[in-house]
């Protein structure tokens, strides 16, 4: 199977623009989560999706957003992008199976602010 | 909410020396998960292993779940096992919680 793709892979913006990324998961995994990860605060957990529906937030502001479409592709959204948002975001996949659920990690988006 | 702590924060080896990493964590679990992020960014599951031992090939992890700490082993140690390997827990929510890391240089 093929792994969790993000796209792009390299961003660079400015302040006050908006971004876009996207994720597609492993082939028949239904959640998706996202995660910041900046050399200060470390990896973050940003929210969590299934079947179209955020089922977890983490502690972001509302500038953060997301959605998940019916094949399970995600996509984040972070509007009037801040110097601090300069971080390498992760998307990963899980599928519940017994009970364990195991999260797949995609390669990441390393995006700069300028 | 869980705090998760992991020790030492940098390591330095030669290649063949062997290596024992360390996460302590502040509340039961019943998921923890160790990776490998290798310099390009990318996550790369070692274990899931909420209790117990696992091995895969040089590498072997032990749960004490009751005394809350994980242990990561990596023996024979090679170049290409340099990275920073987190240990991370399930949050009430579900979400990973990850540690600091501990920074891997091994040198030829």
């Amino acid at each position: 199977k093929a792994g969790v793709t993000q796209t792009p892979r390299y961003l660079i913006k400015t302040r006050g623009q908006q971004v876009t990324l996207s994720c597609s998961p492993i082939s028949g995994h239904r959640s998706v989560s996202w995660y910041q990860q900046t050399p200060g605060q470390g990896l973050q957990f940003l929210f969590e999706y299934f079947s179209e529906t955020q089922r977890n937030k983490g502690n972001f502001p509302g500038r953060f957003s997301g959605r998940q479409f019916s094949n399970s592709r995600s996509e984040m959204n972070v509007s009037t992008l801040e110097l601090g948002d300069s971080a390498l975001y992760l998307c990963a996949s899980s599928l519940l199976q017994g009970g364990i659920s195991t999260q797949y990690f995609g390669p990441g988006t390393r995006l700069t602010v300028l | 909410g869980i705090q998760v702590e992991q020790s030492p924060p940098d390591l330095i080896l030669q290649e063949g020396a062997n290596s024992t990493l360390r996460c302590n964590f502040s509340d039961s679990v019943n998921n923890l998960q160790w990776f490998h992020q290798n310099p390009w960014g990318q996550l790369i599951n070692l274990f899931y292993i909420p209790s117990g031992t696992k091995q895969n090939g040089r590498l072997s992890a032990t749960t004490v779940a009751t005394e809350r700490y994980s242990l990561l082993y990596i023996s024979s140690s090679q170049t290409t096992d340099s990275g920073v390997y987190f240990c991370a827990v399930a949050g009430s929510q579900g979400n990973l919680i990850f540690g600091k890391g501990t920074k891997l240089s091994v040198k030829p």
